[in-house]
C-alpha cells in the first residue's frame, strides 16, 4: 500500500518569512496530491491539490511542487502570516487491487508563525 | 463550513456502550469516508463508501461497524470498544472516489473509559 513520509514535524518562522514543507510518497500509481490544513478544534480542509499531469501548482500565497520521478512533493507558503499557523497534512491517493480508494496522509507539521 | 456536517461533537463512553456517529453531507458527493485521528499518528483509512456500497474495509476491527443509508448519510456504530479507540473520528466526502477532492467535517473526539 501506499506510504507517505512527511517532514518536518515541527517548523516555526519569522512572520512574512517562506515555509516548506516536504513529503515523499511509496505507490508510482499515485496522481493526486492534496494538502490539507487543520486548526484547533476543526476538520483538515483543502488548501490546494496537485495531479500528476502539472508539476507545479500556485493560487495566491501557496504553491505545490511535484516531482513524479523522484515521487515526492513540497508545499511552500510565502509571506507567512499569523493566520497561518496550524497543521498541515499532505495526503496521496491510495490503490487496491479493486481500484481507488482513500487517502493515504502524513503525520502532519505543526507550522508556527513567530510575530 | 465545508458542508459535512458530524454529530456529537464530543462523546464519553464506557466499554461495555454502544453508541453512534453520524455524518452528513449536502454537497451531493457520492463517496463518503470515516478516518481515524490519534494523537501522533497519520489519519487512517477505515471504511470507503461510494454510491452506498462498501468499498473499502482497511483492517478495522468488528466492533466498529459502518453504515450508508444512502449517498447522504454515513453512521459508525460502535460497541465494546477499548481505551485506545480513544481518538478524533472524521467523516469525508468526495463526488467519487479516485481524484477526486475530499472536504471533511469537523470530526467527533471520542473518549472512552
Amino acid at each position: 500500500g501506499e506510504n507517505v513520509e512527511q517532514h518536518p514535524s515541527t517548523l516555526s518562522v519569522q512572520e512574512g518569512d517562506s515555509a516548506v514543507i516536504k513529503c515523499t510518497y511509496s505507490d508510482s500509481a499515485s496522481n493526486y496530491f492534496p494538502w490539507y490544513k487543520q486548526e484547533l478544534g476543526k476538520g483538515p480542509q483543502l488548501i490546494i491539490d496537485i495531479r500528476s499531469n502539472v508539476g507545479e501548482k500556485k493560487d495566491q500565497r501557496i504553491a505545490v511542487t511535484l516531482n513524479k520521478t523522484a515521487k515526492h512533493f513540497s508545499l511552500h507558503i510565502t509571506e507567512t502570516q499569523p493566520e497561518d499557523s496550524a497543521v498541515y497534512f499532505c495526503a496521496a491517493d491510495m490503490y487496491s487491487g479493486g481500484g481507488a480508494d482513500g487517502l493515504t496522509f502524513g503525520k502532519g507539521t505543526h507550522l508556527i508563525i513567530q510575530p | 463550513e465545508t458542508g459535512v456536517t458530524q454529530t456529537p461533537r464530543h462523546l464519553v463512553m464506557g466499554m461495555t456502550n454502544k453508541k453512534s456517529l453520524k455524518c452528513e453531507q449536502h454537497l451531493g458527493h457520492n463517496a463518503m469516508y470515516w478516518y481515524k485521528q490519534s494523537a501522533k499518528k497519520p489519519l487512517e483509512l477505515m471504511f470507503v463508501y461510494n454510491f452506498k456500497e462498501q468499498t473499502e474495509n482497511n483492517s478495522v476491527p468488528s466492533r466498529f461497524s459502518p453504515e450508508c443509508p444512502n449517498s447522504s448519510h454515513l453512521f459508525l456504530h460502535l460497541h465494546t470498544l477499548q481505551p485506545e479507540d480513544s481518538a478524533l473520528y472524521l467523516c469525508a466526502s468526495s463526488q467519487g472516489i479516485g481524484l477526486y477532492e475530499q472536504y471533511f467535517g469537523p470530526g467527533t473526539r471520542l473518549t472512552v473509559t
